[in-house]
């Protein structure tokens, strides 16, 4: 399978704790976004990588989250002392080369804080 | 005002009916549109990029209107397996993000 992948596919965690969730983009795809969805609202921006640089980030994006890229292929989502607000569905997508390309999203991890 | 805003439905229609959405976007400099179409608790999928003139793909139109900045999506002949939410996305000139709208669901009814 050569499109996008998630770890894990779902993740339960008492508030507080720290998880860390992964994603391995499409080969050679230099862009990759990280999105967050909760039910009835549509994917909500929270950060994107060129390469290992990261570009942008949320304005909504809290101190406790953290994101890298360190060789430019996979990524990874840190959230710190959780709280059950963060509770979502978190998406990862890659696209080619340009912002304008078509997004390629991989199948998402569940998080549910307790 | 949110930078994409979609009518959330939902909209019930028997099959072999035509739906159209609507899609409203708030930056006259965005650059580029598309709808996605998400399955339940699956990701989503791009639908079609939808082009200033307009394009289509079997039974599905999109259509774009600069002027007053909202997208269409076009359904005709209804098919069970269109059941979903399709979301609009719109990507702004000025930066990378891309920005999705609420979604509209559509349930097609035999």
């Amino acid at each position: 399978d050569t499109g996008v992948s998630q770890n894990p596919r779902h993740k339960i965690t008492k508030r507080g704790q720290n998880v860390t969730f992964r994603c391995d983009p499409i080969s050679e795809h230099n862009r990759l976004y990280w999105y967050r969805q909760t039910l009835g609202q549509g994917p909500e921006f929270l950060t994107y990588f060129q390469n290992e640089a990261q570009l942008e980030k949320s304005r909504l994006l809290s101190d406790r989250f953290s994101a890298e890229r360190p060789k430019g292929s996979f990524s990874t989502l840190e959230i710190q002392r959780t709280e059950q607000g963060d509770s979502a569905m978190y998406l990862c997508a890659s696209t080619p080369f340009s912002g304008t390309d078509t997004q390629y999203f991989g199948p998402g991890t569940r998080l549910t804080v307790l | 005002r949110k930078e994409v805003e979609q009518d959330p439905g939902p909209f019930n229609v028997p099959e072999g009916a035509t739906v159209a959405f609507n899609c409203t976007y708030s930056n006259s400099a965005s650059q580029s549109f598309f709808w996605y179409r998400q399955d339940c608790r699956k990701e989503p999928k791009l639908l079609m990029s939808v082009y200033s003139s307009g394009n289509e793909d079997g039974r599905f139109t999109a259509q774009l209107n600069r002027a007053s900045q909202y997208i269409s999506l076009l359904i005709r002949d209804s098919k069970l397996s269109d059941s979903a939410t399709y979301l609009c996305v719109v990507n702004f000139i000025t930066g990378n993000q891309f920005y999705f709208g609420t979604g509209t669901s559509l349930t097609v009814i035999p």
